[in-house]
C-alpha cells in the first residue's frame, strides 16, 4: 500500500523560505520509471504541479517558478524535500506531495495548507 | 506550454444521469491525458490514465476516450458519491497542467 504525507510549516512570512518533506512508503524511488512530486491547489482554485524527482534523479520544474523551486531525494529515508524561495501570500495554497507512474499521479497525500502572511 | 481547457466549468445533474465532461488541449498530447475526482477538504483521486484505461479500484461507470486534443470523461449514471470536482491533466510535457475542473452538483 503507497502512502505519502507531507509536513512543514503551516504558516510562513513574506520573503521567507518554505521547506516541504514528503515522507512516503510502500513504494521505493530507486524503482526505474518512479517519481514524486508537487503540485499545490490555492483556496477554492485549480490545481498547479510545481515539481518533479525521478527515480534516476532527473528533475523537472515549473518553468514560472523553477527560479524559486529546489527538489531533492533521500532514497535511504524516502522522503522527497521541496523548498520554495521568497515566499510571497499568493503562493498560499494547499501543497500535495504524491507518487507519479506511468505518466500519472496515481496516489496523493493528504495535503498540507500553507499560509504566507506577516 | 500546454493550457488544458474544460467545459463545462459546472454541470448540474441527478443522480442517474449520464454525464460528459471534455477537456481540450492546446495542442496535441497524443493519449496523455489523465483524469482525477476531489472531494471538498479531500486529495485528488485517479480514476482515468492513459486517456482510457479505468484505474484500479475505480467503479466501470466512469470511462474517458480521446485522443490528440479532444478528450472526454464519461459518468453513465451518476452515483450519490459522484458529486465532486473533475480534473483533466496532461503528462505529455513540462510543464504538467491541468485544467481548471468542473464541478458536479446536484439538481
Amino acid at each position: 500500500q503507497i502512502t505519502l504525507k507531507e509536513s512543514g510549516p503551516t504558516l510562513v512570512k513574506p520573503t521567507q523560505t518554505l521547506t516541504l518533506t514528503c515522507t512516503f512508503s510502500g513504494f521505493s524511488l530507486s524503482t526505474s520509471g518512479v517519481g514524486v512530486g508537487w503540485i499545490r491547489q490555492p483556496p477554492g482554485k485549480a490545481l498547479e504541479w510545481l515539481a518533479l524527482i525521478y527515480w534516476d534523479d532527473d528533475k523537472r520544474y515549473s518553468p514560472s517558478l523553477k527560479s524559486r523551486l529546489t527538489i531533492t531525494k533521500d532514497t535511504s529515508k524516502n522522503q522527497v524535500v521541496l523548498t520554495m524561495t521568497n515566499m510571497d501570500p499568493v503562493d498560499t495554497a494547499t501543497y500535495y506531495c504524491a507518487h507519479y507512474f506511468s505518466g500519472a499521479w496515481g496516489n496523493w497525500g493528504q495535503g498540507t495548507l500553507v499560509t504566507v502572511s506577516s | 506550454d500546454i493550457q488544458m481547457t474544460q467545459s463545462p466549468s459546472s454541470l448540474s445533474a441527478s443522480v442517474g444521469d449520464r454525464v460528459t465532461i471534455t477537456c481540450r488541449a492546446s495542442q496535441s498530447i497524443s493519449s496523455y491525458l489523465n483524469w482525477y475526482q476531489q472531494k471538498p477538504g479531500k486529495a485528488p483521486k485517479l480514476l482515468i490514465y492513459a486517456a482510457s484505461s479505468l484505474q484500479s479500484g475505480v467503479p466501470s461507470r466512469f470511462s474517458g476516450s480521446g485522443s490528440g486534443t479532444d478528450f472526454t470523461l464519461t459518468i453513465s449514471s451518476l452515483q450519490p458519491e459522484d458529486f465532486a470536482t473533475y480534473y483533466c491533466q496532461q503528462s505529455y510535457s513540462t510543464p504538467q497542467s491541468f485544467g481548471q475542473g468542473t464541478k458536479l452538483e446536484i439538481k
